[in-house]
């Protein structure tokens, strides 16, 4: 069946320095992904997303690659700041229209 | 807009108590999910509607039974509720549409988060 997982659950990194959170898929007919951002006692918001056809995607500060051939996916945050202190999740948009979450990662920025 | 609006906040349950989660979306979206969270995991589907009048089961539907009322608001209810059901839950919609990146973005709701003792 269709798993999304992440490889580390918890992240630590130095204020300024650059993150690169990782995600591993299993459905190899997956065409669509996206980061969502969950901050404590919040809904999960929208990052940034990428569709098969694309290998990288870049937003404010964000940048999302994907290896099709080893069904991976990874977030590179830049310049991380402590506003980006959260659980971010990777999710896979199946073909029925649903959501397939991973576990998560908890970053931590130290001022 | 509020977006997605959930109530309660928080509910304190005792086994075998009823209860209903609301949630309401105002971005005249056409799809909405009902989504449980639990310490150390990701999302789980419990059910989904991908339109007014329609309702379909998620990956974890046991012990709960849903609502499309009308286009904005869609009903979780815990009937007779367990333990296993302490979590907390997450209401989002959806406008798909054709084409483009982004397209499938759901977008979530607060929480709301059920003890049941």
């Amino acid at each position: 069946g269709e798993s999304v997982g992440l490889h580390l659950p918890t992240l630590s990194v130095q204020e300024g320095d650059n993150s690169i959170i990782n995600c591993a898929y299993s459905n190899s007919a997956s065409d669509y992904f996206i980061w969502y951002k969950q901050e404590s006692g919040k809904g999960p918001q929208f990052i940034i997303d990428i569709r098969s056809n694309m290998d990288k995607r870049q937003g404010q500060r964000v940048t999302v690659l994907l290896n099709k051939t080893v069904k991976h996916l990874s977030l590179q945050i830049a310049a991380t700041q402590p506003g980006d202190s959260a659980v971010y999740f990777c999710a896979e948009f199946n073909q029925g229209g649903k959501l397939i979450f991973g576990q998560g990662t908890e970053l931590s920025v130290k001022p | 807009n509020a977006g997605v609006t959930q109530t309660p906040k928080f509910q304190v349950l005792k086994t075998g108590q009823s209860m209903t989660l609301q949630c309401a979306q105002d971005m005249n979206h056409n799809s909405m999910y009902w989504y449980r969270q639990d310490p150390g995991m990701g999302l789980r589907l419990i059910y989904y509607s991908a339109s007014e009048g329609t309702t379909d089961k998620g990956e974890v539907p046991n012990g709960y039974n849903v609502s499309r009322l009308n286009k904005r608001e869609f009903s979780l209810r815990l009937e007779s509720a367990a333990p296993s059901q302490t979590s907390v839950y997450f209401c989002a919609s959806r406008l798909p549409r054709t084409g483009g990146v982004g397209r499938e973005t759901q977008y979530f709701g607060p929480g709301t988060r059920l003890l049941v003792l």
